[in-house]
């Protein structure tokens, strides 16, 4: 059974940094692409970044760019997303999912979620 | 980028009765279109994927339709267990993959 499970999160000042993790079990990590999408408090779902099996390739949303960095540890089965120069509207709750294949990208589980506030 | 939208964005039904749920996308995404499930305070739950393919475990009451940029959710007979936020995905065109703002179904 696959299990994701995020670690990290909390409150952080305005510009300053975070990173969140994902463990993953119950699939073969490294077959797999990773996503981290996230959710402001009350609004819709945002996708945030990808990142290919085996960590070549790296896709973020604008919103993101320059400031999000996602990476992967396949030797400890760890998908990680760092963020730096955080904002108030990075505030939202981050989910780390996964896709089925390599080929196409629906999102199947999801991660608990992990709440960053982003507040002075 | 694609953008996603959703109708109606609340939906006011009863129990035991027929909800329609739709998704537009701005240009032709062929099928490549997956619906979830979110409850309060829980992560999302992929209930279609491929625009008409049911999930492992998802109920048969719900179903999916459409292809190009016209698609339909739809759950047969609503369940206490259904009301609840819907959210369309598509992953024709990325980065980025791009969600609708969502409908809620509730009584």
């Amino acid at each position: 059974q696959v299990h994701l499970v995020q670690s990290g999160g909390g409150v952080v000042l305005p510009g300053r940094s975070l990173r969140v993790s994902c463990a993953a079990s119950g699939f073969t990590f490294t077959d797999f692409g990773m996503h981290w999408v996230r959710q402001a408090p009350g609004k819709g779902l945002e996708w945030v970044a990808m990142i290919s099996y085996d960590g070549k390739n790296k896709y973020y949303a604008d919103s993101v760019k320059g400031r999000f960095t996602i990476s992967r540890d396949n030797s400890e089965n760890t998908l990680y997303l760092q963020m730096n120069g955080l904002r108030d509207e990075d505030t939202a709750v981050y989910y780390c999912t996964k896709p089925p294949g390599r080929t196409f990208n629906w999102f199947d589980p999801w991660g608990q979620g992990t709440l960053v506030t982003v507040s002075s | 980028e694609i953008v996603m939208t959703q109708s109606p964005a609340t939906l006011s039904v009863s129990p035991g009765e027929r909800a329609t749920l739709s998704c537009r996308a701005s240009q032709n995404i062929n099928n490549y279109l997956a619906w979830y499930q979110q409850t309060p305070g829980q992560a999302p739950r992929l209930l279609i994927f491929g625009a008409s393919t049911r999930a492992t475990g998802i109920p048969a009451r719900f179903s999916g339709s459409g292809s190009g940029t016209e698609f339909t959710l739809t759950i047969s007979s609503l369940q206490s267990e259904d009301f609840a936020l819907y959210y369309c995905q598509q992953y024709n065109y990325w980065p980025p993959f791009t969600f609708g703002p969502g409908t809620k179904v509730d009584i």
